[in-house]
């Protein structure tokens, strides 16, 4: 059964630091993985999307690596803002089944000024 | 327009009332869905409508009827809803593209969702 694991669940810091989210799958075969940003109550939006063939990938304060041997994914935030706290969900795409994704369960982020 | 709408934002509605979720895109993307959401837990897919007709339908109860009218219109009519109903119910869209056969994973675009509350 595909499955999308994420850790921690929850994350609370400070402004200004940094952080690592991070993504564990098991989803073959493997076509890419998105990091979905969500705000409460609202649609998630994508951050970046990556394909087998690449280990990073950024996106302004956030940067995603891809391990495809070990199927993990991290997602790291610079200088975090106020404006980070939200959930951030990991989705991974199975190859030909396009249309369906794997939704991780989400680290809900938390910036304290 | 990289912009995914959908009304209302809110809506509360009795166990036997009928309502109908709206959602629409002008990106001119094939592919559309629908998604329920609870509190803290990752979206669930509901449907999938590609070029207009239903690809995927999640065994979902009847009382959820979709419809898509065209390529830019999603509809989600509502009947005899139960409060486990209650959640964020979330349209997306996608190209829908095709690559050597098979569809290609295209990015899915998220509208801001509509919260519903069944009394």
């Amino acid at each position: 059964k595909n499955q999308v694991e994420q850790s921690p669940q929850s994350l609370i810091i400070l402004e200004g630091k940094n952080c690592t989210l991070q993504c564990n799958y098991t989803v073959s075969p493997f076509s890419n993985l998105r990091w979905y940003k969500q705000d409460t109550g609202r649609g998630p939006v994508s951050l970046t999307i990556m394909t087998f063939s690449e280990n990073t990938k950024s996106n302004g304060r956030y940067t995603a690596t891809l391990d495809a041997d070990t199927k993990q994914s991290s997602l790291h935030i610079t200088a975090s803002q106020l404006s980070d706290s939200a959930s951030y969900i990991c989705v991974v795409s199975a190859a030909g089944s396009a249309r369906q994704l794997t939704f991780g369960s989400g680290t809900q982020l938390t910036v304290l000024p | 327009d990289t912009e995914v709408t959908q009304t209302p934002k809110h809506l509360v509605m009795g166990m036997t009332n009928k309502k109908s979720l709206k959602c629409e895109q002008h990106m001119g993307h094939r592919a559309m869905y629908w998604y329920k959401q609870k509190a803290k837990k990752p979206p669930e897919l509901m449907f999938v409508y590609s070029y207009e007709k239903l690809s995927i339908n999640e065994s979902v109860p009847s009382r959820f009827s979709p419809e898509c009218p065209n390529s830019s219109l999603l509809n989600l009519h509502l009947h005899a809803l139960q409060p486990e109903d209650s959640a964020l119910y979330l349209c997306a869209s996608s190209q829908d593209s095709w690559d050597r056969g098979r569809p290609h994973t295209d990015t899915q675009y998220f509208g801001p969702g509509t919260r519903l509350t069944v009394l």
